[in-house]
């Protein structure tokens, strides 16, 4: 049965670059017929797209997050990585790795999250 | 970049009572909308996907319809187990954008 597990540092700090790795079990991420993504969602609002990447290399980001934020894969480790730079308390939220649908780049299975705070 | 409005924001109801959701785009998306519920604590669980089909294994209670701009979500007869927050997704073009949610509350 398929996982996804997200992992990575509950605090931040301000400025510096926040780091999430999305660990799959149960499939591959080279399986061909997914993108593997990223979502988050800030305290008490709403879902955010951050951007999705493809084993064969296409990559998507969200235009409001191009400028600080990478995908990579690794797949001799089956898992995919999140990197975001210069962050903010803003950048507080909930962060969800997903698997998407290829042709329709729809979210068909979550992780659980991690939250992420943002705080000297 | 398309930008999706979700009406209303929350809502209070009781069990048996007909709910509707409402999503409109900013441009037309054809039928590439997607329903999500999300309980508290928990990742988003989709509900519809191609604006009406039932994703497997979900109540018949829940329908989707609409096509273009405007989108509906009907709970026929809402139950404990519904009271959630909903979110509609346009994946028609990138970037992908998720409406604002629509908290359903217990009356």
């Amino acid at each position: 049965q398929l996982q996804l597990q997200e992992s990575g540092p509950g605090l931040v700090k301000p400025s510096e670059t926040l780091s999430l790795t999305c660990s799959v079990s149960g499939g591959s991420i080279t399986g061909g017929s997914h993108y593997w993504g990223w979502i988050r969602q800030s305290p008490g609002k709403g879902l955010e797209w951050i951007g999705n990447i493809y084993y064969a290399g296409s990559i998507f980001y969200n235009p409001s997050l191009t400028s600080r934020v990478s995908m990579s894969m690794d797949t001799s480790k089956n898992h995919f990585s999140l990197k975001l730079t210069s962050i903010t308390a803003a950048d507080t939220a909930v962060y969800y790795c997903a698997r998407l649908a290829l042709r329709l780049s729809l979210p068909d299975f979550w992780g659980h999250g991690t939250l992420v705070t943002v705080s000297s | 970049d398309i930008q999706m409005t979700q009406s209303p924001s929350s809502l209070s109801a009781s069990v048996g009572d007909r709910v509707t959701i409402t999503c409109r785009a900013s441009q037309g998306i054809r039928n590439d909308l997607a329903w999500y519920q999300q309980k508290s604590g928990k990742a988003p669980q989709r509900l519809i996907y191609a604006a009406s089909s039932l994703q497997s294994g979900v109540p018949s209670r829940f329908s989707g319809s609409g096509s273009g701009t405007e989108f509906t979500l009907t709970i026929s007869s809402l139950q404990p187990e519904d009271f959630a927050t909903y979110y509609c997704l346009q994946h028609n073009s990138y970037p992908l954008a998720f409406g604002g949610g629509t908290k359903v509350e217990i009356k």
